[in-house]
């Protein structure tokens, strides 16, 4: 099975601020990488797929990039209602497979 | 609007079996593939299953395999999971999800979830 680590597994930030998460495949995936978004007692959210493509919907500030083994998800501009968990997840084979979550919380 | 709704989720013993639905409206469910994904009370996401659009085999996570089966009825727009032979690690909300593509390959973002079945497995 192919392992997501994320980084950093949760962090502490503000509203305005540039936030970068990092995920790392434990062997190489091409671009078959999506990240979703979680807010607390819901379902999650596609935010990115394959990698860097947005999903319909989603506010431009989310971006997404990288391939092979290592990608990451960026928020331009932190706004109040993108405090949540955040995932990544490989379409490369099967299982699918998660990374852990990082929490992204309010200083 | 496009929308999945589950299921069947309760509390059963250990070893017991249940049995989940997820009815999909707004849009054409025979054109795309069909997952189930869980988390456990305060974890992760887990991927259970995935099954394509028409036809194919499904696909298990190894923690289920053997025990579980997912089967769709295109007919009726209602995505299944028989859940056999029960364990305390079972214990999550069960997720409905809809791939972006028409077969569990490569091209496999969830795009639509529903609200999630709680199965609790106790005695």
């Amino acid at each position: 099975d192919i392992q997501m680590t994320q980084s950093p597994s949760s962090l502490s930030t503000s509203v305005g601020d540039r936030v970068t998460i990092t995920c790392r495949a434990s062997q190489t995936i091409s671009t078959y990488l999506n990240w979703y978004q979680q807010k607390s007692g819901k379902a999650p959210k596609l935010l990115i797929y394959a990698a860097s493509n947005l999903q319909s919907g989603v506010p431009s500030r989310f971006s997404g990039s990288g391939s092979g083994t290592d990608f990451t998800l960026t928020i331009s501009s932190l706004q109040p209602e993108d405090f949540a968990t955040y995932y990544c997840q490989q379409s490369y084979s099967t299982p699918r497979t998660f990374g852990q979550g990082t929490k992204v919380e309010i200083k | 609007e496009v929308q999945l709704l589950e299921s069947g989720g309760d509390l059963v013993q250990p070893g017991g079996a249940l049995r989940l639905s997820c009815v999909a409206s707004g849009f054409t469910f025979s054109n795309y593939a069909m997952n189930w994904v869980r988390q456990a009370p305060g974890k992760g996401l887990e991927w259970v299953s995935g099954v394509s659009g028409i036809g194919g085999s499904p696909y298990y996570a190894d923690s289920v395999k053997g025990r579980f089966t997912i089967s769709r009825d295109n007919s009726k727009n209602t995505l299944f999971l028989q859940m056999n032979s029960l364990r305390a690690e079972d214990t999550a909300e069960y997720y409905c999800a809809k791939s972006k593509g028409a077969i569990v390959g490569t091209f496999d973002a969830f795009d639509i979830w529903g609200q999630g079945t709680m199965v609790t497995v106790s005695s």
